[in-house]
């Protein structure tokens, strides 16, 4: 089955230093990817995505996101924390459904909390 | 703002209730999904449409019936639901179910559903 694991229910950073919020995956195959990001009381927000290439990914509001085969992980990184970028972070992986088709399953999510 | 809009915002309904939410998307995107989320926790995937026909039903519950009318609409109809159904509902749409790893999710801003 195709997952991914957060470690962390809860990150805490100070405004202006680098944050990493940790993801690893279980694939068969190639994995594909996804960081998605939830503010309060509001839907998910797609926040970027590996498939090939390239293992550092570029995203929205300036996150990044290092794809590691060897070590199975896919953390989000950001170079300098912003007190708007508390919120629920979720990593998910794209996995061929039993019934039929594609879907997206979700870890449990990260709460990153960036204090001034 | 999203571009996936969901309505009503918030709901409250009794037990022997029906209601009905809904969702519009007009991004031409041909997969439409309903996701459950409780508080701090992932998305649960309930229903995938594709093409405006079901593809994906994760074994959820009868009181749970959705319909697509056309690529833009999507329904879920509610029935008789219990307490531990009060849940976020979350409404998705991708270009294709079929090419998710590169057409992300997009998702609304869900309706706040409280069953009493």
């Amino acid at each position: 089955a195709q997952s991914v694991a957060q470690p962390e229910d809860q990150v805490n950073v100070a405004e202006g230093n680098p944050l990493t919020v940790k993801c690893t995956y279980s694939v068969s195959g190639n994995p594909y990817l996804f960081w998605y990001v939830q503010y309060p009381n509001r839907g998910l927000q797609f926040l970027l995505k590996y498939i090939t290439g390239d293992n550092l990914v570029k995203g929205s509001y300036g996150f990044e996101a290092e794809f590691n085969k060897s070590q199975t992980s896919f953390h989000l990184k950001k170079p300098s924390a912003l007190v708007s970028d508390s919120a629920l972070y979720f990593c998910a992986v794209r996995a061929l459904n039993s019934n039929s088709g594609y879907a997206l399953n979700f870890g449990k999510g990260t709460s990153l909390l960036v204090t001034p | 703002d999203t571009e996936v809009t969901q309505t009503p915002k918030h709901l409250v309904m009794g037990m022997t209730n029906k209601k009905s939410l809904k969702c519009e998307q007009h991004m031409g995107h041909r997969a439409m999904y309903w996701y459950k989320q409780k508080a701090k926790k992932p998305p649960e995937l309930m229903f995938v449409y594709s093409y405006e026909k079901l593809s994906i039903n994760e074994s959820v519950p009868s009181r749970f019936s959705p319909e697509c009318p056309n690529s833009s609409l999507l329904n879920l109809h509610l029935h008789a639901l219990q307490p531990e159904d009060s849940a976020l509902y979350l409404c998705a749409s991708s270009q294709d179910q079929g090419d998710t790893y590169n057409s992300p999710l997009h998702f609304g801003n869900g309706t706040r559903l409280t069953v009493t």
